[in-house]
Formats: C-alpha cells, structure tokens, sequence
C-alpha cells in the first residue's frame, strides 16, 4: 500500500462546476497536510494547508481533513480553465525528522471551457 | 517572498560524468530537500537536511550524495551520471517545524546521454 493515494486522472470538470479530489494516507501519526499545484513543466506550488479535522476555506478552494477515516480533500468551487493542472497531496508525520513529506502521485485536472 | 533558486533549469551531461547540482535559499530555513520527479513515479525525496552539515537518505539515495556547508545551499552529487538517472530535479526548504510549508525551486531538468 502507498503511503499517500491519489487519483491520477484525469478529472475533466466543466469550466465553472466544482472538482472534487481526494488523498488518503496510511500513516496514523501524520499531523500535517498539504495540497499543491503544479502546472505542466513547472514547480510545485502551495496552495493549502490544514492540520486540524474539518474544513480550511481559501477563495475557491476547500480543504477537508477527516483524520479517524486518514483521508484529505480538496474542492475548487467555479472552476477555471487556469486550474487546469496536476494537483498534489502531502502529508507530513511528527515521527519523521526534519519535516520530511510525502507525496501521493497527484490528479490531473482538465477544466474545459 | 521564500526564493529557491536552482543553478540550472536544463543540464545535458554524459554517462560516467560527475553532476552537480546546486540549490540556494535566501530564507535562513534549517531544512532543505532534494526530490526528482518522473512521469508515473511522482515526486521521490532523494535526501534531504535539517541543519548544516547533516543529511538524511530519502527514499532513492542510491546514486546520490549531498553537501550542505552552508545553511543556504544544498548541492546535489551524481557521482557517476547514469542514463536511468534522467529526470526532473527539485530543490525544495522549510522552516523548521513539521507544519511548516516547503518552497520548491524551478528545477533543473538533467538528461543523461
């Protein structure tokens, strides 16, 4: 089993629903987590981050943390053809030094206009 | 702003040369990371360093050694560049607590020939 799962896609949303992705992560111990976005041929670039169970709001974007059921979300309301990107998922555990993360293998979402 | 920087965006090397790869932070972050990334394989730590002078295997070391002389800089070494060892390379740092945001440089993408 991973230790950090991810759809890989392609999720193709139309230009103004609601994407939807999901992460789960095997590590019990695991206290911080990340959504990051990635365009083609470009660095990762962070877009959320939450640590405590329940929902984190940021403009269009929602993330959901459920830590009994080991699972994060992320949600982009009104999607726009410029989140058209690969999104990643990070999880970091308080047993691992130095703040070491891990990556789930990311979703691909397509917004098409 | 966190500003990564990676001393090159596009290196072209030999099999059997040596590779370098430099990294600089203008944070004063105690921790930095490096990740290669391949198409299907995700985003893979490589080592990384939570002060200077030390170092942690991630999880692909093979192939690899790091120096971290200074708080800002974290090299990257091929000892011996292989074919296999084509791929995106990013630099990544963080604060120092596990809650903490890792900031990804621009990458460098190495091929091997």
């Amino acid at each position: 089993q991973k230790e950090v799962e991810q759809n890989s896609g392609p999720l193709s949303v139309p230009e103004g629903a609601i994407a939807s992705l999901n992460c789960t992560y095997s590590d019990r111990g695991s206290q911080s987590f990340f959504w990051y976005r990635q365009y083609s041929g470009k660095s990762p670039e962070l877009i959320m981050s939450i640590y405590s169970n329940g929902d984190k709001e940021d403009g269009r974007f929602t993330a959901q943390l459920n830590k009994a059921s080991q699972y994060v979300s992320l949600l982009i309301r009104d999607s726009q053809p410029s989140d058209s990107a690969t999104y990643l998922c990070a999880v970091n555990s308080i047993k691992a030094a130095g703040n070491k993360l891990t990556f789930g293998g990311g979703t691909r979402v397509l917004v098409k206009p | 702003d966190v500003k990564v920087t990676q001393s090159s965006r596009y290196l072209v090397k030999r099999t059997g040369e040596k590779v370098f790869l430099e990294c600089v932070q203008d944070m004063d972050h105690e921790n930095m990371f490096w990740y290669r990334q391949d198409p299907g394989l995700g985003l893979r730590l490589i080592y990384f360093s939570y002060d200077v002078k030390m170092k942690e295997k991630g999880d692909i070391p093979e192939g690899y050694s790091v120096s971290r002389e200074k708080k800002e800089r974290f090299s990257l070494i091929l000892e011996s560049a292989s074919t296999n060892q084509t791929s995106m390379y990013l630099c990544a740092s963080s604060l120092g607590q596990f809650t903490d945001t890792q900031y990804f440089g621009p990458g460098t993408r190495l091929t091997v020939l």
